[in-house]
């Protein structure tokens, strides 16, 4: 079983809309949690990172976690062109970061 | 804050030669810094985890003797890919968790903007 599952995609939403990505993780020791934005040819840069079950936002970006469930979710609200990329979810467990494969975005103008 | 430099950020070589990538915290200290290797349209591949002054610690099935680790200090580590073939051409990403993040609630890392290898 992987340490962290995420529905690959490609999703696509229109420009406006609310992109929600969703991510599963299977150690219930896990504390640390981490959203991840990955432009093409590019290496990732950290969007978001929350440790407390619930909602924690910021600007247009929020993230959402459970951890009962052992899930960790991204909301984008009012999704942009801009915003079409690979987002990586990632967990660490210990001393480790484990990543998602990554769900493909695309926000259709 | 929290920029990680790599160097350089693309490379050509011959088969069988040796190529350094380096990987530099430009503001801030790190006493761990992690290697990933990424293949076109796949996820992030942790490769090894550098700590400075100790060796590195490497994922299971990757070569240590071919992929040397040097951690010498805060701000640098460099990976060098030895007797590089065809199958090692990659995108290459090192990041950097600064000092004194290691506990819940701070933890992070952060990623340099990676080196795309490509060897003949």
């Amino acid at each position: 079983q992987k340490e962290v599952e995420q529905n690959s995609g490609p999703l696509s939403v229109p420009e406006g809309a609310i992109a929600s990505l969703n991510c599963t993780y299977s150690d219930r020791v896990s504390q640390s949690f981490f959203w991840y934005r990955q432009y093409s040819g590019k290496s990732p840069e950290l969007i978001m990172s929350i440790y407390s079950n619930g909602d924690k936002e910021d600007g247009r970006f929020t993230a959402q976690l459970n951890k009962a469930s052992q899930y960790v979710s991204l909301l984008i609200r009012d999704s942009q062109p801009s915003d079409s990329a690979t987002y990586l979810c990632a967990v660490k467990t210990g001393n480790q970061f484990y990543f998602g494969t990554g769900t493909s975005l695309t926000v259709i103008p | 804050g929290a920029v990680v430099s790599q160097h350089p950020s693309w490379v050509i070589c011959k088969s069988g030669t040796s190529v350094k990538i380096e990987c530099r915290s430009l503001d801030f200290q790190a006493t761990t810094m992690f290697w990933y290797r990424q293949f076109p349209k796949q996820s992030l591949m942790l490769m090894a985890t550098s700590n400075e002054g100790s060796k590195a610690t490497y994922e299971q099935g990757v070569e240590k003797d071919k992929f040397l680790i040097n951690h010498a200090s805060l701000t640098l580590s460099t990976l060098t890919v030895t007797s590089a073939h065809p199958e090692d051409s990659s995108f290459y990403i090192c990041s950097a968790r600064p000092v004194g993040t290691d506990y819940y609630g701070t933890d992070t890392q952060y990623f340099g903007p990676g080196t795309r290898l490509t060897v003949l």
